[in-house]
């Protein structure tokens, strides 16, 4: 089955700099890559995904890459603030993303002021 | 907005009780998932359903079941609680084209 590794586990940056989250995934059929954001005492929430027909989405300071020959996609986030700490989650679906994914294990990103 | 709640946030049960964790979605769509969480092990597939009274196994099922008589609920039991349940419970919803809803989870502790 599908396998998805992420990474760094810990990510500390200074408030202005950008952040990067890699993961990579095992199988070729997956076309579906969302990721979540968690927040301290909340459930995850969806803040940017991307299908295998495109290779790169924007929205504002967040961005999502994805190169399926490699089987690699990331989150960058710029300008970061201290609101965008949290743990991150990335995950793949062979489904298209209305069926069962596979998560990877979580960076958690923390923004100094 | 579409809505998943988790009826409970905090839960604390005894070793051998029967646990129920209630799940609720307003988006009239098919899909839901339960999910555990644990420090070092991101999120863990426990059961889904894809339609009233379906379920399917994910990745951890051991010690779980789950129940769903209508469409816009998903329990999760846990049949004889163990300390090593002691976890962080998700509840999730989806439909088609766009990613999942989750709840905002509920923490059980076994004592």
């Amino acid at each position: 089955g599908e396998n998805v590794e992420q990474h760094p586990s810990t990510l500390s940056v200074q408030e202005g700099d950008s952040a990067v989250i890699k993961c990579t995934y095992s199988d070729s059929a997956s076309n579906y890559f969302p990721w979540y954001k968690q927040e301290l005492g909340k459930g995850p929430q969806l803040i940017i995904d991307i299908r295998s027909n495109v290779g790169e989405k924007k929205d504002q300071r967040i961005a999502v890459t994805l190169n399926k020959t490699a089987k690699h996609f990331s989150l960058h986030i710029t300008e970061t603030q201290p609101e965008d700490s949290a743990v991150y989650f990335c995950a793949a679906s062979t489904q298209g993303g209305s069926e069962k994914l596979v998560f990877g294990k979580g960076t958690k990103l923390t923004v100094n002021p | 907005d579409v809505k998943v709640t988790q009826s409970s946030r905090y839960l604390v049960k005894r070793t051998g009780e029967k646990v129920f964790l209630e799940c609720v979605q307003d988006m009239d769509h098919e899909n839901m998932f339960w999910y555990r969480q644990d420090p070092g092990l991101g999120l863990r597939l426990i059961y889904f359903s894809y339609d009233v009274k379906m379920k399917e196994k994910g990745d951890i099922p051991e010690g779980y079941s789950v129940s769903r008589e209508k469409k816009e609920r998903f329990s999760l039991i846990l049949e004889s609680a163990s300390t090593n349940q002691t976890s962080m419970y998700l509840c999730a919803g989806t439909g088609d084209n766009y990613g999942y809803t989750f709840g905002s989870g509920t923490r059980l502790t076994v004592v």
